[in-house]
């Protein structure tokens, strides 16, 4: 069955370092989208992409947090300069369509700890 | 999106089966019932949707009331796998063009017993 693949895992990184969080979505899906979980609470939206610009942001994607598609295959995120409540799951998802007649495909996350 | 109530936990005994009930009372004609889950230390995973009907899928099923205020995901028989938080999502369609996006709440906590 086709997957969402995320790298790293885990990735720790100083306060004010830059991070970036790699995905790569399911081949056909055209729609993608970066969520975040802080641990022990509700899992959030950030941003929704398609067609090589955002279609949907959330209030927490501040000028801090951008996406880019570089290539025919990458999806990231990356967070200029991360605080230290930046420390969350990521997890990427993708689908075929937006439309509420199709499901999402997440990844299995990023945990990202600030120190 | 709607909101939806669900209960903050339930338990199970294994190979049971488990109904998870989801109450949403304000949703609107157009709105699809999504159905998530997420396993310990891992991403939301879909399970099943519907509108009006009842459906059923490899993993569970979904029944709808008639007045479609409330839904029920019915898992067969509970594995220990199957222990997770369960989501119950509305969502309307996306019409123009626009994306809508996936809101999570808090779900319900389901514990599976040997």
């Amino acid at each position: 069955e086709p997957e969402v693949t995320q790298t790293p895992s885990h990735q720790v990184t100083q306060m004010g370092q830059e991070v970036i969080l790699r995905c790569v979505p399911i081949s056909n899906h055209l729609y993608f989208y970066w969520y975040r979980q802080i641990l022990g609470q509700k899992v959030e939206f950030l941003v929704s992409f398609y067609n090589n610009e955002i279609s949907e942001k959330s209030e927490i994607f501040d000028d801090q947090f951008s996406v880019e598609r570089p290539d025919g295959s990458n999806f990231t995120l990356k967070i200029r300069s991360t605080k230290l409540e930046d420390s969350a799951m990521y997890f990427c998802a993708s689908s075929d369509l937006p439309t509420a007649s199709y499901g999402y495909t997440f990844g299995s996350g990023t945990r990202l700890t600030v120190v | 999106d709607a909101k939806t109530t669900q209960p903050n936990s339930m338990e199970s005994n294994e190979e049971e089966p488990v109904h998870l009930p989801c109450n949403h009372s304000t949703i609107s004609g157009t709105d699809y019932i999504h159905w998530y889950r997420q396993l310990p230390s891992q991403g939301p995973e879909y399970v099943i949707h519907g509108l009006t009907s009842n459906v059923n899928n490899r993993m569970a099923s979904l029944a709808i009331a008639e007045d479609r205020k409330s839904s029920t995901l019915i898992l067969h028989r509970a594995t220990l796998r199957d222990a997770a938080v369960y989501y119950c999502i509305l969502r309307a369609p996306n019409y123009g063009g626009s994306q809508g996006n996936l809101i999570f709440g808090k779900g319900t906590k389901l514990s599976v017993k040997p």
